[in-house]
């Protein structure tokens, strides 16, 4: 089955840097890859997500890019400001109707 | 207002006594899902239901039921809680495409003594 990493675990920026979380997935025919933010206490919500047949998609200071040949994917925040400190959490599907596979998650602390 | 409702938000309960998490969409969407969120292992899932009386197990599914009666319900059953399913669990929706966004309930903090 699919296998989803996400890398760092933690990550701690200055207000205003960019900040990049990567994640890699196993199953080539993954083709659906969201982003979820999920702030203390409250449940996960969708910021961003990329379809196979897009290798970039930005949403004001969010992007996504996607490397299908490597079968990898990132999350990038410019510009960072306090409220985008949470966890953030990758995932993939296929179309094949299986579930969405969720990597660990990375904690982003914006000081 | 579309959303995904679970009930109780927070539970303190006894090893033993069966207990169920109700969740409920309001959004016709034929895919429900269990997770449960635990200190560095992220969101893993229960179990999950592609649509009416059709359920299967995620990657934890041992010491958890569930049912799928009708669309809009997907409760969890936990028949004789024990301290390790202590957790936060979360419901989620979606419609029948995969390659759709999942929303999520507010998710229910369950504490098994």
């Amino acid at each position: 089955g699919e296998n989803v990493e996400q890398h760092p675990s933690t990550l701690s920026v200055q207000e205003g840097d960019s900040a990049v979380i990567k994640c890699t997935y196993s199953d080539s025919a993954s083709n659906y890859f969201p982003w979820y933010k999920q702030e203390l206490g409250k449940r996960p919500q969708l910021i961003i997500d990329i379809r196979s047949n897009v290798g970039e998609k930005k949403d004001q200071r969010i992007a996504v890019t996607l490397n299908k040949t490597a079968k990898h994917f990132s999350l990038h925040i410019t510009e960072t400001q306090p409220e985008d400190s949470a966890v953030y959490f990758c995932a993939s599907c296929n179309s094949g109707n299986t579930p969405l596979v969720f990597g660990k998650g990375t904690r982003l602390s914006v000081i | 207002e579309a959303q995904v409702t679970q009930n109780p938000r927070y539970l303190i309960t006894v090893t033993g006594k069966k207990l169920t998490v109700t969740c409920s969409q309001n959004m016709n969407h034929e895919y429900m899902s269990w997770y449960r969120q635990d200190p560095g292992l992220g969101l893993r899932q229960i179990y999950y239901s592609m649509n009416v009386e059709v359920t299967d197990k995620g990657d934890v599914p041992e010491g958890y039921k569930v049912s799928r009666k009708e669309k809009r319900n997907f409760p969890l059953i936990l028949e004789s809680p024990s301290p390790n399913q202590t957790s936060l669990y979360f419901c989620a929706s979606r419609t029948a495409s995969s390659n759709q966004p999942q929303h999520f309930g507010d998710g229910t903090r369950l504490s098994i003594l």
